[in-house]
């Protein structure tokens, strides 16, 4: 089993459009979680990272749930823009190094 | 914000040869840099961990011998893929961390090279 699991998409929307993605990790040490953006054929760009609370930046809104060891991303208003893959990260406690998912990949289109 | 630099941006090579990339920190100082690697609609696998002045560690299945590591600054890691062969086709990309931010400080990425083996 993967440690880091997505659905791959692609995930279809138009604009304006809501969009959800999920994620789910299986090891309970992990302590830090992020959501990272890669355009195509290009290296991954920090998102946001997601905290225990739940947290929102703009049009988008992570949450974490620890028990079900789940984390979500929400985007509102999708914009063309927003087009790109969207990586689950995660740190494991005692690990440096991210652990990344596949990756979701969104197309909003006009 | 922190920059990481990653030359060369593309690369092809034949069979057989060696290829080395570089990661640079170009503002800050970077203890380890992380090197990982990509296949086409995967995830970032880490191949190994640089550690400045030591020697990296490598995860399980990547070969120390054919993926050699050298962090020999604080802003410096090279990565060479020795006697490659088209399997190593990917697109490998580096990561850092400011010295003293901790395990929980923002990865910075370099732009990635992506290695063609003929």
């Amino acid at each position: 089993r993967k440690e880091v699991e997505q659905d791959p998409g692609p995930f279809n929307v138009p604009e304006g459009a809501t969009v959800a993605f999920n994620c789910t990790y299986s090891n309970s040490a992990s302590q830090s979680f992020f959501w990272y953006r890669q355009d195509c054929r290009k290296e991954p760009k920090l998102l946001m990272s997601v905290y225990s609370s739940g947290n929102e930046d703009g049009r988008f809104t992570a949450q974490l749930n620890r028990a079900s060891q789940y984390i979500s991303l929400l985007i509102r208003d999708s914009k063309l823009s927003d087009s790109a893959t969207y990586l689950c990260v995660v740190l494991r406690t005692g690990r440096r190094a991210l652990t990344f998912g596949s990756g979701t990949r969104l197309q909003v289109q006009p | 914000g922190a920059v990481v630099s990653q030359h060369p941006s593309r690369v092809i090579c034949k069979s057989g040869t060696s290829v080395k990339i570089e990661c640079r920190s170009l503002d800050f100082q970077a203890t380890t840099m992380f090197w990982y690697r990509q296949f086409p609609k995967q995830s970032l696998m880490l191949m190994a961990t640089s550690n400045e002045g030591s020697k990296a560690t490598y995860e399980q299945g990547v070969e120390k011998d054919k993926f050699l590591i050298n962090h020999a600054s604080l802003t410096l890691s090279t990565l060479t893929v020795t006697s490659a062969h088209p399997e190593d086709s990917s697109f490998y990309i580096c990561s850092a961390r400011e010295k003293g931010q901790g395990g929980t400080g923002e990865l910075f990425f370099g732009e990635g090279s992506r290695l063609t083996v003929l």
